[in-house]
């Protein structure tokens, strides 16, 4: 299987401020996307992260908010900007493609409290 | 919109006991269907797939779940519960097969008992 990494693991942000989450996989992949999991709920994607173009949202989330990047076929990023105590979750990218068909394989996650 | 419904949010069994956590899904065309588990502090670990094929799947951990069409159903099952069995379970939906977003249930704990 895939391995995924994610960086940071956790971090504690005072409200205002961006954090910006990496995502690594070990071989190239055709998709990558971003979830987000609320305390206590379930996952909810935020954006497909296209490689050489703009990312795609779901309802609800921007770009301003929440921009995203994808350099090459095995990176990416997700940005949460300006946050506030509601952007306390966890964020998990997943991955699927090249060698990984038909299933998406998910990243440890990064917890993120912002006080 | 597609939909996944996951009948209980806590189940508890005790150990040895049969395990069923039951997923229900609604999608307007046949949907690639997961079940993944999530520990304590920990990403999402796939436990099985159905994608086409075999309507009885099985996957890690003795865990194995049928695709029953008419039902719009994909209960997942063990027959014997193992206390490291204890985690958050979710029962997921591409609805437009692969390299599509995911849609999930809203999770079901399962407690084992000693």
């Amino acid at each position: 299987s895939a391995v995924i990494s994610q960086k940071p693991s956790r971090d504690i942000c005072q409200r205002g401020t961006s954090l910006t989450i990496q995502c690594q996989v070990d071989s190239q992949v055709t998709m990558m996307f971003w979830y987000r999991q609320q305390p206590g709920q379930s996952l909810t994607l935020i954006a497909t992260a296209n490689q050489g173009s703009e990312a795609t949202y779901e309802s609800g989330f921007v770009i301003d908010k929440f921009p995203i990047s994808r350099p090459n076929l095995t990176f990416s990023t997700l940005t949460v900007s300006n946050m506030s105590p509601e952007d306390s979750s966890i964020y998990l990218c997943s991955v699927e493609g090249g060698r990984f068909t038909d299933t998406q394989y998910f990243g440890p996650g990064t917890r993120l409290t912002v006080l | 919109a597609q939909s996944v419904t996951q009948l209980g949010s806590h189940v508890s069994v005790s150990e040895g006991a049969l395990v069923l956590l039951r997923c229900n899904y609604s999608s307007s065309v046949p949907p690639y269907l997961f079940w993944y588990v999530q520990y304590p502090n920990q990403g999402l670990q796939l436990l099985l797939k159905y994608t086409t094929g075999a309507t009885l799947v099985k996957g890690i951990n003795g865990f194995e779940a049928e695709f029953k069409k008419s039902e719009t159903s994909f209960h997942l099952t063990k027959p014997s519960a193992h206390m490291s069995d204890a985690a958050e379970y979710f029962c997921a939906v591409s609805p437009f097969g692969k390299g599509n977003k995911l849609v999930f249930g809203a999770g079901t704990i399962l407690r084992v008992k000693s």
